[in-house]
Order: C-alpha cells, then sequence, then structure tokens
C-alpha cells in the first residue's frame, strides 16, 4: 500500500494560516492525494483531492510539490472549527481510502 | 440533500449475540465502504462494495463478519457470536463510482459496546 507521513500534531492561533505537510515518496502515477479531516465525535469529511496540480475549493488549498513526493494542506484562516485529525491519504480510482494516524490539529483561541 | 444515513446510532449487545447495522448510502452511489475505528485509533477499512457485488472483503478480521448490499441501495454489515474486541464505531461511506477519485460521504456511525 502507498503510505503517508505526517507529523502526530500541531498547533495554530485562531485566524493564522496552517500548513499541514505530508510526505509521500513512494507514490505512484495513479495516487491521487486525499485529504479528509474528523471532527470530534463525527465520522471523518472530505476536503480536498488533486493529483498534480495545485487545488484550491472554500475549504482549503492543496500545494503538491513538483515531483509529488510531498504535499501541503494549506487552511487559510484557522478557526476553532477547523480542531480535528487530518488525514493525508493516497489512492487511485475509488478504491477504499486507507486511514494513517493523520495529524491532530489544535487551534488555540 | 439527505446523506448517509445508519441505524442505529448505538448499539449495546452481550458478548455472543449478533448484531446487524444497517448503512443508506446517498441515491446514486455506486460504491459502498464499511470501515470502523475503535477508541481512539484510527480508522480501519472492513468491506467495499460496487453495485451489489464486493471485490473487496479482505478488510473483514474475522469469518464472524459478512456484509451484503441489495439493490444497489441499502448494505448490512452482521457481526455473528460478537466478541468485546468488537466494540467501535462502525462507519459507512458511500461515493460516485468507479472510476474517478469520488470524494467518500460518511455517516454518522453505530456505536457498538459488547459487554
Amino acid at each position: 500500500d502507498a503510505k503517508t507521513t505526517q507529523p502526530n500534531s500541531m498547533e495554530s492561533n485562531e485566524e493564522e494560516p496552517v500548513h499541514l505537510p505530508c510526505n509521500h515518496s513512494t507514490i505512484s502515477g495513479t495516487d491521487y492525494i486525499h485529504w479528509y479531516r474528523q471532527l470530534p465525535s463525527q465520522g471523518p469529511e472530505y476536503v480536498i483531492h488533486g493529483l498534480t496540480s495545485n487545488v484550491n475549493n472554500r475549504m482549503a488549498s492543496l500545494a503538491i510539490a513538483e515531483d509529488r513526493k510531498s504535499s501541503t494542506l494549506i487552511l487559510h484562516r484557522a478557526t476553532l472549527r477547523d480542531a480535528a485529525v487530518y488525514y493525508c491519504i493516497l489512492a487511485s480510482g475509488n478504491t477504499p481510502l486507507v486511514f494513517g494516524k493523520g495529524t491532530r490539529l489544535s487551534v488555540i483561541a | 440533500g439527505a446523506g448517509v444515513s445508519q441505524s442505529p446510532s448505538n448499539k449495546v449487545t452481550e458478548k455472543g449475540k449478533d448484531v446487524e447495522l444497517r448503512c443508506d448510502p446517498i441515491s446514486g452511489h455506486t460504491a459502498l465502504y464499511w470501515y470502523r475505528q475503535s477508541l481512539g485509533q484510527g480508522l480501519e477499512f472492513l468491506i467495499y462494495f460496487q453495485g451489489n457485488s464486493a471485490p473487496d472483503k479482505s478488510g473483514l478480521p474475522s469469518d464472524r463478519f459478512s456484509a451484503e448490499r441489495t439493490g444497489g441501495s441499502v448494505s448490512t454489515l452482521t457481526i455473528q457470536r460478537t466478541q468485546q474486541e468488537d466494540s467501535a464505531v462502525y462507519l459507512c461511506a458511500s461515493s460516485l463510482g468507479p472510476g474517478l477519485p469520488y470524494e467518500q460521504y460518511f455517516g454518522p456511525g453505530t456505536r457498538l459496546t459488547v459487554t
């Protein structure tokens, strides 16, 4: 299975940008980079995904390295509601997602 | 619109009993996934359906676990002779598919407690 490496935890101040890193040095050509997050006591929710180019949506931005061996999820202005575990996942097609331990993001008011 | 729904939301059962967990995916979603999450742990993949067939059952932890999907819609996860280690939150997700990496929409989960 393609694997990702993320820091266990990160902390951010409210209303500041947050950059969540992910390493995936063994990514294959067909793997998409997906980000999901899980708020406390809820199921995971989709954040963003990309293949090669940087992606933006209403929730976040995804910056993908040119060699695709790493990526960064960017939350432009962290809010208290963004406190969650963020998962970086590689998957091709609609195969099942393999969740690692993710990064626990704490947001300080 | 309606999201993925699961029932029951909570289930407490005695060790050795059988349980059935239900998942109603989003209408029109052909792919359906079951995961479970033990307390304080990450999500563990169990089984994946494309339509009514299950091309990937690799995550089922033992032969006590089975799942079916009928009419390309509702799915039921059955656990026979439950054990205490089966206690977890069981999550269902659905997505459009196959082909492109469509996002998976997760339900609220069923919290199973085996006493």
